[in-house]
């Protein structure tokens, strides 16, 4: 157990579907963030929260939305994606938002869109 | 921004040779150099990392060396055993206290044959 539980593990969903993905993080940690691992591309960084505020927004669709109750849930708000967006979703936490601090996965959400 | 090129896209060794990655980065200004590795199915996990105050450093058969001038860094895996079969990805950090990014490689997959 790594702190940080993702679910559900796997989603197969339509392009007109709502459905939202879930992140917990147990290490106290103050900053969470949502990657998206695509096959032969780099780890591209979606959002950043620090402290329930979001500080980074890498141009992502607004097809994607996330949320940040507290320190220690995240979730991602999906609604009508593309099959384009089929990948392995993961959420991760530091002990503060900055780059230099190490980052704790989770293990993904694995996303097919149809 | 920050750019990270990652080599070789894939390599395999025989158990007990060493194993070299390689990344470059364009922004001079980077001083936090992470790696993570990623067995299959699962979360990446940090492995080692550096700073731009020291040129190399050790933790048991894996070391990481950086070379400023050159913006290059290398992780090195002496005596390689089949557990080190994974992905390893390099990262490195555009310049900026309040910097929130984490610029990732490609990554390597490494195979390691008994």
């Amino acid at each position: 157990e790594t702190g940080v539980t993702q679910t559900p593990r796997h989603l197969v969903m339509g392009m007109t579907n709502k459905k939202s993905l879930k992140c917990e993080q147990h290490l106290g940690h103050n900053a969470m963030y949502w990657y998206k691992q695509s096959a032969k591309k780099p780890l591209e960084l979606m959002f950043v929260y620090s402290l329930e505020e979001r500080v980074e927004n890498n141009s992502v669709p607004s097809r994607f939305s996330p949320e940040c109750p507290n320190s220690s849930h995240l979730f991602l708000h999906l609604h009508t994606l593309q099959p384009e967006d089929s990948a392995l979703y993961l959420c991760a936490s530091s002990q503060d938002g900055r780059a230099r601090s190490p980052l704790h996965f989770g293990n993904g959400t694995r996303l097919t869109v149809t | 921004g920050e750019n990270v090129e990652q080599h070789p896209s894939t390599l395999s060794v025989q158990e007990g040779d060493s194993a070299v990655i390689k990344c470059t980065y364009s922004d001079s200004a980077s001083n936090y150099f992470p790696w993570y590795k990623q067995e299959l199915g699962k979360r990446p996990q940090l492995i080692i990392d550096i700073r731009s105050n020291v040129g190399e450093k050790k933790d048991q058969r894996i070391a990481v060396t950086l070379n400023k001038t050159a913006k290059h860094f290398s992780l090195h895996i002496t005596e390689t055993q089949p557990e080190d079969s994974a992905v390893y990805f390099c990262a490195a950090t555009p310049s900026g206290a309040g910097s929130y990014q984490l610029t990732f490689g490609k990554g390597t997959k490494l195979s390691v044959i008994p």
